[in-house]
């Protein structure tokens, strides 16, 4: 296993209120990233990170904001979250040798 | 269209046979992933080719760069194989695009 790890799981909250999520890596892997999964969509980029205060956007970036502080934590912020952010978000981290991609096991967030 | 598309969307097939899942893409890419994700979420990485053959126990994933398709294989299919099987292409800009995914089951 990779050693990245999501936290919360699961979380229900109301519109409107703010939400981070938390990614937690132990492998000093440089790239980390937050996707999203939805029915009928494959996984898709929300923002990246190629090093500590390095973040750049994904495709699906608007209502999301990023922050790396430390190598080990990539942090996804919902400033005020609305329905249509109700998804399956996942982290990765990218091998920087080999390239392999690694999960978090994802968190389920539902807003109502 | 999208960049990444995936057949069949949706396989039954019963224990021990043979399985195909096929990838086509359309964008120029440095590698593809082929990616499991079992019920209840994880996903793992089962293979990363940028060209040829791998193999990995009973699944092996193959890619013709030429051609811009990949083919995921699993011989000797068991229950414990049923899952949602993703292609996703890396275009060498930190940019992964997936496909939406087969779903596969295997029937004892």
């Amino acid at each position: 296993d990779a050693g990245i790890t999501q936290s919360p799981r699961h979380k229900v909250t109301e519109t409107g209120t703010p939400v981070t999520l938390r990614c937690h890596q132990t492998e000093n892997h440089r790239y980390m990233y937050w996707y999203r999964q939805d029915p009928g969509h494959g996984l898709r980029l929300i923002h990246y990170s190629y090093g500590v205060k390095d973040t750049d956007k994904g495709e699906v970036s608007d209502g999301y904001s990023v922050s790396r502080s430390k190598t080990e934590d990539f942090l996804l912020t919902l400033e005020s979250a609305t329905s249509s952010q109700t998804s399956v978000y996942f982290c990765a981290i990218r091998g920087q040798n080999t390239g392999e991609l690694f999960f978090g096991e994802g968190s389920r967030l539902t807003v109502l | 269209k999208n960049e990444v598309e995936q057949s069949p969307q949706n396989l039954t097939a019963q224990e021990g046979e043979f399985i195909t899942i096929n990838c086509s893409y359309s964008v120029g890419i440095s590698a593809l992933h082929w990616l499991q994700q079992h019920p209840g979420g994880g996903i793992v990485s089962l293979f990363m080719l940028s060209s040829g053959k791998k193999k990995h126990g009973r699944l092996i994933a193959t890619i013709n760069i030429q051609e811009k398709h990949s083919s995921l294989h699993i011989t000797a299919s068991h229950p414990r194989d049923s899952a949602v099987y993703i292609c996703a292409v890396y275009r060498g800009n930190e940019k992964l695009t997936f496909g939406t995914g087969t779903r596969l089951t295997i029937i004892p």
